[in-house]
């Protein structure tokens, strides 16, 4: 069964600071994604990551995947009050048609 | 870009009653679009996969009879939530995956359900 574990759960941070959320999970993946949720919106799609090695950034925001750990990180620049929200990996398998999700990282960035 | 929608954005509805939420993909077809429940403070829980001309696929747990799920086209799939009760209170989001690909999923903007 795929199961995915993000860590930390919570985070508060000062402006400025730099951080990483780390996401793993239990078996083999073909995709994995992150995704980020506003209080009281969906889901906004960040990155998406399908080879062992795949750095992919954006901004303050840089993800990568380690498939041989069965590890993504999502690393915070800089952070800045904005990038306020809830960040969430999620994993999927071609032909499995689902997704699983990790409980989410709820990320509080204090100016 | 990818867009889906979902309406209606807000519902509040008296216990017993049933509500139906729309999903549409709006520029592309989609065969496979899929239900999740989000209570608040949690995670996606995936309630089903549902494929156009089939019957829908529900996750263990969640009750067939309780919440159906019809995907009469390529771009329009239906969550009814019958007889509705507090506890069925939740953000509910849909997503859809493009017919041929890309082997992803495009989110709608989530419909909030309060049961009275």
């Amino acid at each position: 069964e795929l199961k995915v574990e993000q860590n930390p759960l919570f985070l508060s941070m000062q402006e400025g600071k730099n951080y990483t959320i780390y996401c793993n999970y239990s078996t083999t993946s073909d995709r994995l994604y992150w995704y980020r949720q506003d209080p009281g919106k969906s889901l906004e799609s960040l990155f998406v990551l399908l080879s062992n090695g795949a750095v992919k950034q954006e901004g303050r925001l840089m993800a990568s995947l380690d498939t041989k750990a069965r590890l993504s990180t999502l690393h915070i620049t800089a952070a800045v009050h904005d990038l306020s929200a809830t960040y969430f990996c999620a994993v999927d398998r071609v032909g499995a048609d689902k997704i699983i999700f990790g409980k989410g990282t709820r990320l509080h960035i204090l100016p | 870009g990818a867009v889906v929608s979902q309406h209606p954005s807000r519902v509040i509805c008296k216990s017993g009653t049933s509500v139906k939420i729309e999903c549409r993909s709006l520029d592309f077809q989609a065969t496979t679009m899929f239900w999740y429940r989000q209570f608040p403070k949690q995670s996606l829980m995936l309630m089903a996969t549902s494929n156009e001309g089939s019957k829908a696929t529900y996750e263990q747990g969640v009750e067939k009879d309780k919440f159906l799920i019809n995907h009469a086209s390529l771009t329009l799939s239906t969550l009814t939530v019958t007889s509705a009760h507090p506890e069925d209170s939740s953000f509910y989001i849909c997503s859809a995956r493009p017919a041929g690909g890309p082997e992803t999923q495009y989110f709608g903007p989530g419909t909030r359900l309060l049961v009275l």
